[in-house]
C-alpha cells in the first residue's frame, strides 16, 4: 500500500519532447508538492497545491505546468524538454492543519528519474 | 543567504557508535518546523524526525534524536548505535510559517557506516 506513488520511475527522452509525470497519494492529504533534485543532490520546491489550488509557484520555467485534477493527484507536464531538465523529480504530500498547528510532515514519493538526451 | 546549512559533506562512523550530523538554520519567523530526511542509495526520501520551534523538549524517534538549540539556531541529528543500513544521505529541512508549507533543504550530509 504505497502512500505516495509516482509514474514513471524512469524516463529517458530526447530534447524537445513533451512528457508527463504522475503522482497519487492515498494518505488523505490536502496538499501536494513537486520538488526537483539536481545532480548535486540539492532539493528545491517547484510547485504546491492545496485542495487543487496552486499555492506555491517558485521560479520555474513556464514549460513546466502542474495540474491537480483532485486533491489525491498532482501531475507535472514538461514541454520542450531541455538537457538541464535532467534530474530526479519528487512528489510529496502533507495535511494542512491550519494556522498555529504546525506538524504537517511531508511524505515523499519514490522519485522519477528524468534523463534528457 | 542560506536558510539551512549542513557543513559536513561526508561523515564516517563505525557500527554501533553514535554520530551527530550538524544543521544550522536561519529564519526570522517565530514559528517554524525542522525536519530530517534520509535518502538511501535507492533514492527515496524517508522522513525521520520533526522538531517544532515551540517544542520544549528535543524530539526523539527510536535511535534518532534531534539536538535542538534554539538560541544557536541549530538542529543536529543524533543517530545512536549506528547500523550499516544507516549509510545514506541525510537532509535537514525547514518550513517557515510564512513559507506556504514549502520545505527548504540543506545540501545534505553523506553518512558512511563501516563494520
Amino acid at each position: 500500500d504505497t502512500a505516495v506513488s509516482q509514474t514513471p520511475k524512469y524516463l529517458v527522452t530526447q530534447m524537445g519532447n513533451d512528457k508527463s509525470i504522475k503522482c497519487e497519494q492515498n494518505l488523505g492529504h490536502d496538499t501536494m508538492y513537486w520538488y526537483k533534485q539536481d545532480s548535486k543532490k540539492f532539493l528545491k520546491i517547484m510547485f504546491s497545491y492545496n485542495n487543487k489550488e496552486l499555492i506555491i509557484n517558485e521560479t520555474v520555467p513556464n514549460r513546466f505546468s502542474p495540474k491537480s485534477p483532485d486533491k489525491a493527484h498532482l501531475n507535472l507536464h514538461i514541454n520542450s524538454l531541455e538537457l538541464g531538465d535532467s534530474a530526479v523529480y519528487f512528489c510529496a504530500s502533507s495535511q494542512l492543519r491550519g494556522l498555529g498547528l504546525f506538524e504537517e510532515t511531508q511524505y515523499f514519493g519514490p522519485g522519477t528519474r528524468l534523463l534528457v538526451l | 543567504a542560506q536558510k539551512i546549512t549542513q557543513t559536513q559533506p561526508g561523515m564516517f562512523v563505525q557500527e554501533k557508535e553514535a554520530v551527530t550530523l550538524d544543521c544550522t538554520y536561519d529564519t526570522s519567523d517565530p514559528s517554524y518546523g525542522l525536519f530530517w530526511y534520509k535518502q538511501p542509495s535507492s533514492g527515496e526520501m524517508i522522513f525521520l524526525i520533526y522538531q517544532g520551534s515551540y517544542d520544549q523538549q528535543n524530539a526523539t524517534e527510536g535511535r534518532y534524536s534531534l539536538n535542538f538549540q534554539k538560541a544557536r539556531k541549530s538542529a543536529n541529528l543524533v543517530i545512536s548505535a549506528s547500523q550499516l543500513g544507516d549509510s545514506a544521505m541525510y537532509f535537514c529541512a525547514m518550513r517557515e510559517e510564512t513559507g506556504f508549507q514549502k520545505l527548504v533543504f540543506g545540501t545534505g550530509t553523506r553518512l558512511l557506516v563501516s563494520p
